[in-house]
């Protein structure tokens, strides 16, 4: 257990519409990371944020934005989903260290 | 921008014998890390490298960081059945924050 939580494990939804995934970080790490892994693409960096702050933004869909609340958990929010959004979003978080990733929110858009 | 190219893609070996796997990069990177990613889990820490020509072991793990700071490589000595699993190698360059760029993954299976 990497003490990063993630909810929810599994969604399913259609084209056109809005999710949010939502992710704890590690106690203590002030930075959180979402990743994107797909078949064809793999393990894809999405944004960073630290302490609040957006912090690095790499692949990252105009569709998609993320937010890290006072209490640092974050949320990664999907919009006007495609069929190529699904995926597995993974949330992951670092103190001074190495990031420490979470189990994962598969999505499934039909 | 950044690729990282993992081999081999997938592995089937036999209980007991040592595997390889390398990442090779365009660029240079400051950090290498191996994780390693089971069914329904996020990717696990293994091994973190932060110096050109460092090995560092962990258990049966061995890994170096290349001398060009340009690719890096993952031993495996005497597999067991639950080394199963995709092992991806993740570089860090220091001047694109902590962004982690990840190869794209070898598969191991291991026959007991």
């Amino acid at each position: 257990d990497s003490g990063v939580t993630q909810t929810p494990k599994h969604l399913i939804t259609a084209t056109g519409q809005r999710v949010t995934l939502r992710c704890s970080p590690r106690s203590g790490d002030l930075s959180v990371y979402w990743y994107q892994q797909s078949l064809d693409q793999g393990l894809q960096f999405l944004i960073q944020y630290y302490n609040g702050e957006e912090r690095a933004k790499g692949n990252i869909l105009e569709r998609f934005s993320a937010q890290q609340f006072p209490d640092l958990h974050s949320e990664l929010n999907l919009s006007s989903l495609e069929l190529g959004d699904s995926a597995l979003y993974f949330c992951a978080s670092s103190g001074s260290g190495e990031q420490y990733f979470g189990p994962g929110t598969r999505l499934t858009v039909t | 921008g950044q690729q990282l190219n993992q081999s081999p893609q997938s592995m089937f070996i036999q209980e007991g014998e040592d595997v390889s796997m390398n990442c090779t990069s365009s660029s240079i990177f400051n950090t290498w890390l191996w994780y390693k990613q089971e069914p329904g889990e996020g990717p696990v820490l293994l091994i973190a490298l932060y110096k050109a020509g460092e090995l560092t072991s962990n258990g049966r793990l061995t890994a170096q960081f290349g001398i060009t700071r340009k690719d890096s490589f993952l031993n495996i000595s005497a597999s067991i059945p639950s080394d199963v699993g995709i092992y991806f190698c993740a570089g860090r360059n220091n001047n694109a924050g902590n962004m982690l760029t990840f190869g794209g993954g070898t598969r191991l299976m291991v026959k007991p």
